[in-house]
């Protein structure tokens, strides 16, 4: 299966915007890019997930680099809510084989 | 309201007892997953099913047994639990639809293997 190499963890200023970067080199041609996040003491929740365009939806942005061995999650203006482990993920469907393996993720600091 | 729940959310067992942890999901999603979650890791996946009657091994199903006689169902069983195994346990069903593929996590159980 291919990995996911991201920083063990990050900080950033409230409201300010957050570049978490993920490192994919071994992606291939139909890996999809998820990234989830943990809140403290809480199940994952989904966040964002594309394919080869950039994504945005009301959580983030996703920006994919041109040969895709590498992905950027966006927020655009961090709150103290968003205090949490992000987890970047490749999705790879084959056939009933579709195992989504997590890694140790970025625990990212929000300072006030 | 239709989600995910386990149950038990806290548990507290011996070395060498069976323990089953319960995972239940009411929107009918064909694929489910068990993962469990240490200090110091992340989300290691223990096995998944991708529909009733079809489980599949994950990174860790060493010691551990699932069925899935039911959709809705995916309970987890320790055998023989151990140390080891002191764990917060997630269920996780997906959905796939309208262009969306989504993990949805249960709150956790949380075991104790004294």
């Amino acid at each position: 299966d291919a990995k996911t190499t991201q920083p063990n963890s990050m900080e950033s200023n409230e409201e300010e915007p957050v570049h978490l970067p993920c490192n994919h080199s071994t992606i291939s041609g139909t890996d999809y890019i998820h990234w989830y996040r943990q809140l403290p003491s809480q199940g994952p929740e989904y966040v964002i997930h594309g394919l080869t365009s950039n994504v945005n939806n009301r959580m983030a942005s996703l920006a994919i680099a041109e040969d895709r061995k590498s992905s950027t999650l966006i927020l655009h203006r961090a709150t103290l809510r968003d205090a949490a482990v992000y987890y970047c993920i490749l999705r790879r469907v084959s056939g009933r084989d579709d195992k989504i393996i997590f890694g140790k993720g970025t625990r990212l600091h929000i300072l006030p | 309201d239709a989600g995910i729940t386990q149950s038990p959310r806290y548990k507290i067992t011996e070395t060498g007892r069976q323990v089953t942890l319960m995972c239940h999901q009411t929107w009918s999603h064909s694929y489910m997953f068990w993962y469990r979650q240490d200090l110091g890791h992340g989300l290691r996946l223990i096995y998944y099913s991708a529909a009733a009657d079809i489980t599949d091994k994950g990174e860790v199903p060493d010691g551990y047994v699932v069925s899935r006689s039911k959709t809705e169902n995916f309970p987890l069983t320790l055998e023989s639990a151990t140390r080891s195994q002191t764990s917060v346990y997630f269920c996780a069903s997906r959905r796939l639809a309208g262009g969306l593929d989504t993990q949805y996590f249960g709150p956790g159980t949380r075991l104790t293997v004294l």
